[in-house]
């Protein structure tokens, strides 16, 4: 069965600073991979998705991820924070029924400090 | 816009009753969810539909039912509410299919204690 760990469930940087957050995935075949953001008292909202080619995915508000097979990593990037950025932030895997059926990852709650 | 909508952003239910859920989207998607948000577990599924009365068991389907008897409408139910069913509920839904059709879309959750 897939499973997704995000090692660190809270970081704290600083506004302006860089962000990575960790995410590593198991899965017996090419996954479908997520990243998705929770902002206080709201839906999730998609960020960025990876099916194939080119491994370095783009996605909205400046942020990217990068897909590693070697590692089963996807990590999550912004250059450069932002105070709107606090939230919470989930990596999922689509597996089961053509990817449709998502396993998420704990978390990582992240605070921006001014 | 997708929008899927929760009939309740919060609720107060007594250990023993029977608790429903309701979850509508308005953009004709075939797949619904329903997973339960906790705490450092981040985002776990209860069941998946397919299609109009057809659904999938998740990872944790016990304790819980489903209904979907029209495409928008995906009802959770739980037939016995009990106190390890507080939690936070996400519905949501999806085209469905392959490729980059599998994106899924989330309600706002109804957040759900039971006493």
């Amino acid at each position: 069965a897939q499973s997704v760990t995000q090692p660190d469930i809270h970081i704290t940087v600083s506004e302006g600073a860089s962000l990575e957050l960790r995410c590593n995935y198991s899965y017996g075949a090419t996954p479908y991979l997520f990243w998705y953001v929770q902002s206080p008292g709201q839906g999730l909202q998609l960020l960025l998705k990876y099916f194939s080619g080119d491994t370095l995915v783009q996605g909205i508000k400046g942020f990217e991820a990068e897909f590693k097979r070697s590692q089963s990593s996807f990590n999550l990037r912004k250059p450069s924070v932002h105070w709107s950025d606090a939230a919470e932030y989930f990596c999922a895997v689509g597996a089961g029924n053509a990817g449709n059926m998502l396993t998420f990852g704990g978390g990582t709650r992240l605070m921006v400090k001014p | 816009d997708v929008k899927v909508t929760q009939s309740s952003r919060y609720l107060v239910k007594r250990t023993g009753e029977k608790v429903f859920l309701e979850c509508v989207q308005d953009m004709d998607h075939e797949n619904m969810f329903w997973y339960r948000q906790d705490p450092g577990l981040g985002l776990r599924l209860i069941y998946f539909s397919y299609d109009v009365k057809m659904k999938e068991k998740g990872d944790i389907p016990e304790g819980y039912s489903v209904s979907r008897e029209k495409k928008e409408r995906f009802s959770l139910i739980l037939e016995s509410a009990s106190t390890n069913q507080t939690s936070m509920y996400l519905c949501a839904s999806n085209l469905g299919g392959t490729g980059g059709l599998n994106e899924q879309f989330f309600g706002p959750g109804t957040r759900l204690t039971v006493l």
